[in-house]
């Protein structure tokens, strides 16, 4: 059965450094979607992305964030300078159509 | 923010019993929901969806109850089995944006 992959399961990161989170979707989707959940805490949604533009995106995803998919394959959150807060495990989802949703098994993400 | 919260954080059953997981919800613009399952370290799985015309949807094993008025949403898990252990978050869709509840624990005894 397919599934949405995400790498590395695990990154620490200095905090101010750049990082990228890489997601492959199933591969017949259309709609993708990044979220985290800071430990502890709620799902909440960063960002919905479809037909090559990002489509919806909550407060939490400003200026810092941005998503990219530049292979047809692949799906990249980058947070441009981490900050402590950003630590969270960060899920991507795909699906074929809204709101149709197969997640990731996740990225732990750990900003010092 | 919106609000959507659960009523319980744990839930224990015995293995073979119904459990009843609710969720309440605030925003009466919400128009579809959704059951997520989340076992460690992955992420969340779908279970089961509800349109907000509608009040009851069954899948298998599973059914879910959208009572409008009281804008309360519950999750039905019928002969509880272990590998139900999880936790089982609602999400309610307002315009384009998803909004999770905290999750409930449920826990199932041998």
């Amino acid at each position: 059965e397919p599934e949405v992959t995400q790498t590395p399961s695990h990154q620490v990161t200095q905090m101010g450094q750049e990082v990228i989170l890489r997601c492959v979707p199933i591969s017949n989707h259309l709609y993708f979607y990044w979220y985290r959940q800071i430990l502890g805490q709620k799902v909440e949604f960063l960002v919905s992305f479809y037909n090559n533009e990002i489509s919806e995106k909550s407060e939490i995803f400003d200026d810092q964030f941005s998503v990219e998919r530049p292979d047809g394959s692949n799906f990249t959150l980058k947070i441009r300078s981490t900050k402590l807060e950003d630590s969270a495990m960060y899920f991507c989802a795909s699906g074929t159509a809204q709101w149709t949703q197969y997640f990731g098994p996740g990225t732990r993400l750990l900003v010092l | 923010g919106e609000s959507v919260g659960l009523h319980l954080p744990t839930l224990s059953v015995q293995e073979g019993d119904n459990s009843i997981i609710n969720c309440a919800y605030s925003n009466s613009a919400s128009d579809y929901f959704i059951w997520y399952k989340q076992e460690s370290g992955k992420g969340p799985q779908f279970i089961i969806d509800i349109r907000s015309n509608m009040d009851k949807r069954q899948g298998q094993r599973v059914t879910v109850l959208l009572n409008k008025t009281v804008k309360h949403l519950s999750l039905q898990i019928a002969a509880t089995q272990p590998g139900d252990s999880a936790v089982y978050f609602c999400a309610e869709n307002i315009g384009n944006q998803f909004y999770f509840g905290t999750g409930t624990s449920l826990t199932v005894i041998p």
